[in-house]
């Protein structure tokens, strides 16, 4: 238990649906990331809110976006995703910014039909 | 060419035998990061250094700056240690190798 809390653990969706992963820590960490990790490649960096401030891979598409309501709450949202989509999605979380040791979650497991 | 080298790819090992896993970068960095990764998904940071060694329990991580290289040593290793271990390197962004497959026999 990292205290970084992911829902759904499974997701499957065609590729018409819109669907969200969410993210939640009360750790009091003031930065959180959403990474891809798809098979024999390294964690793809997608999307970091720290101090309020998005940074994004700027080769993430549009049908992935993001939402940070607070600094405990992250989302991810789905929409007319494509099956190369298909990939373990992690959330994480450090204290400072970006600095510190590393919280992951569990990790959302998308299926896109 | 990435960044941040990992060696070996994958390993096995019988249980008991000492294990080392290598990451070498090539970029200027703050920190060096040690994470495992289960077969359900989840990682767990293991270290975090910025220089010299770090031991928690079996798990010893050393860093040479100089060398712009990290080792991640498993003593008396057991099955549950079977994962696969990350190196990540702080720059002014996070960058990933792509992991060390390791699996211990009984």
């Amino acid at each position: 238990e990292t205290g970084v809390t992911q829902t759904p653990r499974h997701l499957v969706m065609g590729m018409t649906n819109k669907k969200s992963l969410k993210c939640e820590q009360h750790l009091g960490h003031n930065a959180m990331y959403w990474y891809k990790q798809s098979a024999k490649k390294p964690l793809e960096l997608m999307f970091v809110y720290s101090l309020e401030e998005r940074v994004e891979n700027n080769s993430v598409p549009s049908r992935f976006s993001p939402e940070c309501p607070n600094s405990s709450h992250l989302f991810l949202h789905l929409h007319t995703l494509q099956p190369e989509d298909s990939a373990l999605y992690l959330c994480a979380s450090r204290l400072g910014g970006y600095t510190g040791e590393l919280f992951f979650g569990e990790g959302s497991r998308l299926t896109v039909l | 060419k990435n960044e941040v080298e990992q060696s070996p790819q994958n390993l096995t090992a019988q249980e008991g035998e000492f294990i080392t896993i290598n990451c070498s970068y090539s970029v200027g960095i703050s920190a060096l990061h040690w994470l495992q990764q289960h077969p359900g998904g989840g990682i767990v940071s293991l270290f975090m250094l910025s220089s010299g060694k770090k031991k928690h329990g079996r798990l010893i991580a050393t860093i040479n700056i100089q060398e712009k290289h990290s080792s991640l040593h498993i003593t008396a290793s057991h099955p549950r240690d079977s994962a696969v271990y990350i190196c990540a390197v702080d720059t002014d962004k996070l960058i990933f190798g792509t992991g060390t497959r390791l699996q211990v026999f009984p």
